[in-house]
């Protein structure tokens, strides 16, 4: 299975502030990465795919980056919305597997 | 707009088997191109995913739980089940059911999710 590893498991940040989101895979995926977004109680949502493409209807606040085995998510302007755990998750091989998440909590 | 609901019992007794349906609205799963899935979430804790069906029947299980899973369509009805036996505590999760879009290379990744069921493990 490829393993995948986030990093922070949490960050505290101000709305307006820039906010990235690392994710590592433990072999390339090329660039089939999806991230996700969590709120409490509620199913994730897809904001990016294909590492950078950003799902319908999501704000471009929204941005994603990277190639091989290294990727960012990055909120460009952190809003009150924004406030959530994010996933990122590779669909390069079966199994699928997610990261263990970020949780992005207000300062 | 697709959209996604899971239904069925949220209390199972440990060695019995977990069954769950999924009942998709606003697309038809026998219309192709996509893959249905159904993932799990320990409380409090990350995403794991189970498995998908095509509209077809083919199935992909992780390989972690698939002497246990089964997962079925009914195209008739619009949708796909969960069947997880021998169920422990372990298993109790808030499980997913999930459409899984192609991109050209025939990878998926996941664009519609429902709402999410608890199921919970306990005598």
């Amino acid at each position: 299975d490829i393993q995948m590893t986030q990093s922070p498991s949490s960050l505290s940040a101000s709305v307006g502030d820039r906010v990235t989101i690392t994710c590592r895979a433990s072999q390339g995926i090329s660039n089939s990465l999806a991230w996700y977004q969590q709120k409490p109680g509620k199913a994730p949502k897809l904001l990016l795919y294909a590492a950078s493409r950003l799902e319908s209807g999501v704000p471009s606040r929204f941005s994603g980056s990277g190639s091989g085995t290294d990727y960012t998510l990055t909120i460009s302007s952190l809003q009150p919305e924004d406030f959530a755990t994010y996933y990122c998750q590779q669909y390069y091989s079966t199994p699928k597997t997610f990261g263990q998440g970020t949780k992005v909590e207000i300062k | 707009q697709v959209q996604l609901q899971e239904s069925g019992p949220g209390l199972v007794k440990p060695s019995q088997t977990l069954s769950l349906t999924c009942t998709v609205s606003g697309g038809s799963i026998s219309s192709g191109g996509y893959y249905w899935s159904w993932i799990r979430q320990h409380p409090g804790k990350g995403l794991e995913w189970i498995g998908y069906i095509y509209y077809s029947g083919s199935t992909y299980y992780n390989p972690s739980l698939k002497s246990r899973v089964t997962i079925s369509v009914d195209t008739s009805k619009n949708q796909f089940s969960l069947k997880l036996s021998s169920v422990t505590a372990a298993d109790t999760a808030v499980y997913y059911c999930a459409r899984d879009a192609v991109e050209d290379g025939g990878n998926s990744y996941f664009d519609y999710w429902g709402q999410g069921t608890l199921v919970t493990v306990s005598s």
